[in-house]
């Protein structure tokens, strides 16, 4: 399967941990996407990679929320301290590095999670 | 503000006729364009897409039409299946960005 992989697929926890998800994106795409998804709305960027360098975060995301991509490969994003409002589903993508125009990009199946 | 938009949240089409979505975008330096349709418990696919400068682009039973002095793209599936049940999110970039807006989706439903 070369699609774009993402761990877990479901994540439970309680308010104030701290969560960690993982994307492996498809292995000849040098940019990775990491946006967020609530019931009703299309996705919403949080932040982008190429290669290793993270270029952009999105003005909403708050401290909290920390990416990494070491090496150019798999990306993780860490959520500290939850809050019930990061329940949401935590979509990765991954395109090849043409620019914007002309690389679509291509989701992993999510990770949902639940802050209770 | 949302700059890509969509304002019908659901469609119902009988098998074999056609669907038709519809979406709007208010940032006139978007320069690509794409649809997406999003299965239960899945991501979204890569459906179509198509760049400023055409008009038209046509996949199978999919074709995406943009209207740039209207600000406004749709995608046309002919002739719809029921397999074609899903959300269908429309999205747009700019040669200049990273960033790819969304809109909030369409829920067609096909109906046998």
């Amino acid at each position: 399967d070369t699609g774009v992989s993402q761990n877990p697929r479901h994540k439970i926890t309680k308010r104030g941990q701290n969560v960690t998800f993982r994307c492996d994106p498809i292995s000849e795409h040098n940019r990775l996407y990491w946006y967020r998804q609530t019931l009703g709305q299309g996705p919403e960027f949080l932040t982008y990679f190429q290669n290793e360098a993270q270029l952009e975060k999105s003005r909403l995301l708050s401290d909290r929320f920390s990416a990494e991509r070491p090496k150019g490969s798999f990306s993780t994003l860490e959520i500290q301290r939850t809050e019930q409002g990061d329940s949401a589903m935590y979509l990765c993508a991954s395109s090849l590095g043409q620019g914007a125009a002309g690389s679509p990009l291509h989701f992993g199946n999510g990770t949902r999670l639940t802050v209770t | 503000d949302q700059q890509v938009k969509q304002n019908s949240p659901s469609l119902s089409v009988q098998e074999g006729r056609i669907s038709i979505l519809n979406c709007d975008y208010t940032n006139s330096m978007f320069d690509y364009f794409l649809w997406y349709k999003k299965y239960p418990a899945e991501g979204p696919t890569f459906l179509i897409s198509i760049s400023s400068i055409k008009d038209k682009n046509e996949d199978g039973r999919f074709t995406v039409f943009l209207n740039k002095s209207a600000k406004h793209l749709s995608l046309h599936i002919v002739p719809s299946q029921p397999g074609d049940s899903a959300v269908y999110f429309c999205a747009a970039s700019y040669n200049t960005g990273n960033q790819f807006y969304f809109g909030t989706g369409t829920s067609l439903t096909v109906i046998p």
